[in-house]
């Protein structure tokens, strides 16, 4: 069974950073495309990044360009986000999610439970 | 960027009836559309991708429909525990993949 599972979340500054890992397992994480979606309290769903299961592409919203740098480690089947520069729009619920594809004309098909980032002073 | 723009906001329905969700693209997304189910304190749910496809497990009285920019998420007769939020999102203008501002399914 295909299981995502964020840590890393937690109270910061504005300015300050936050590394996101997620943990995956159930299915042969390098075969796919993985994407971190976040939704502010109250709001809808925001995509934030994702990264290629094969040729290391990535891409980034323009609200995060420049800030938000997204990684993973195959051989660990772990996702990360590192976040610098945090904002109080930051502040919101990250989902880890599961491209159904190696690449992005694909859905979301396992999604994680969320890691809280809140920013503020 | 394809705006993507759902409707209604809230959708009041009685447990029984059917209900029907509509998403609708700026530009053309083909079938590249999916619609995900998310209640309270939990993740989103991939319920319908390819605009018609359901997910695996997701129960037949869930329906999708549409191509281009029109799209409709139905679901026959609701149940106790499809009350929540609906969230359509296309995946064929990318980057950036977007998503619907969402419908509320309430009871009535």
């Amino acid at each position: 069974e295909e299981q995502l599972l964020e840590s890393g979340g937690g109270l910061v500054q504005p300015g300050g950073s936050l590394r996101l890992s997620c943990a995956a397992s159930g299915f042969t994480f390098s075969n796919y495309a993985m994407s971190w979606v976040r939704q502010a309290p109250g709001k809808g769903m925001e995509w934030v990044s994702v990264f290629s299961g094969s040729g290391g592409s990535t891409y980034y919203a323009d609200s995060v360009k420049g800030r938000f740098t997204i990684s993973r480690d195959n051989s660990m089947n772990t996702l990360y986000l590192q976040m610098n520069s945090l904002r109080a729009e930051d502040t919101a619920i990250y989902y880890c999610a599961k491209n159904k594809g190696t690449w992005g004309s694909s859905p979301l098909d396992y999604w994680g439970q969320g890691t809280l980032v809140t920013v503020s002073s | 960027e394809t705006v993507v723009t759902q409707s209604p906001a809230t959708l009041s329905v009685s447990p029984g009836e059917r209900a029907t969700l509509s998403c609708r693209a700026s530009q053309s997304v083909s079938s590249n559309l999916a619609w995900y189910q998310q209640k309270p304190g939990q993740a989103p749910r991939l319920l319908i991708y390819g605009a018609s496809t359901r997910a695996t497990g997701i129960p037949a009285r869930f329906s999708g429909s549409g191509s281009g920019t029109e799209f409709t998420l139905t679901i026959s007769s609701l149940q106790s525990e499809d009350f929540a939020v609906y969230y359509c999102q296309q995946y064929n203008n990318w980057p950036p993949w977007t998503f619907g501002q969402g419908t509320k399914v309430e009871i009535k």
